[in-house]
């Protein structure tokens, strides 16, 4: 079956320091991955993705991904984490061969970045 | 700015009640989605449509859920006979420009309370 793993429920990281939100997959073929950002009481926001090509990827607020296919992970860094970058992260993928575009969701990693 | 509104942002019902979800994309895109997202959850997929067809429906949309986009244009998703368990965020989503890659952009979304 297809899935998105995400180990962490909770990230803790210093401001200015790095992160690392992990995810994980397991999904046929060659997936397209995603990242997607969600602060409070709001809708999610698109960050990032993998589609094909390079596999370090950058998005949106300094974020960047790593695709790893050996070990069918996409974790997420930033290399100076902002207290503003604190909120709840999900990682999605989805079957390029799946004719309705449905993306696949991890459970979401809470990120809190301390002062 | 994600070109997805969705109004109202907030609904408070008593138990029983019918409630009413509306979703305007900015820009027509053929595809619209419906997730439900409970508290520190990852987004459930709904229903989604293409055009003005409803093309593919969950499991979690009971009899007491429909959802319908009569021009293509904008969507609604109703529930009847609310319940406690239908308390949750929903989120109304359409594809970005390079829709093949399967990106969505959500809306704010609408969060349901009910009592």
């Amino acid at each position: 079956a297809q899935s998105v793993a995400q180990p962490e429920d909770q990230v803790n990281v210093a401001e200015g320091n790095p992160l690392t939100v992990k995810c994980t997959y397991s999904v046929s073929g060659n997936p397209y991955l995603f990242w997607y950002v969600q602060y409070p009481n709001r809708g999610l926001q698109f960050l990032l993705k993998y589609i094909t090509g390079d596999n370090l990827v950058k998005g949106s607020y300094g974020f960047e991904a790593e695709f790893n296919k050996s070990q069918t992970s996409f974790h997420l860094k930033k290399p100076s984490a902002l207290v503003s970058d604190s909120a709840l992260y999900f990682c999605a993928v989805r079957d390029p061969m799946d004719s309705n575009y449905q993306l696949i969701w991890g459970a979401g990693t809470k990120l809190i970045i301390k002062p | 700015d994600t070109g997805v509104s969705q109004d109202p942002r907030h609904k408070i019902t008593k138990r029983g009640q019918n409630v009413t979800f509306r979703c305007d994309p900015i820009s027509e895109h053929n595809r619209l989605y419906w997730y439900r997202q409970t508290l520190g959850q990852g987004p459930e997929f709904l229903t989604y449509f293409q055009n003005e067809a409803q093309l593919e429906k969950s499991r979690l949309l009971s009899d007491r859920f429909s959802a319908e986009r009569p021009k293509g244009s904008f969507s609604t998703l109703e529930i009847q006979r609310t319940e406690q368990g239908d308390s949750a965020m929903y989120l109304c989503a359409t594809p970005g420009r390079t829709f093949h890659t399967g990106e969505l952009f959500f809306g704010e979304g609408s969060r349901l309370t009910v009592l």
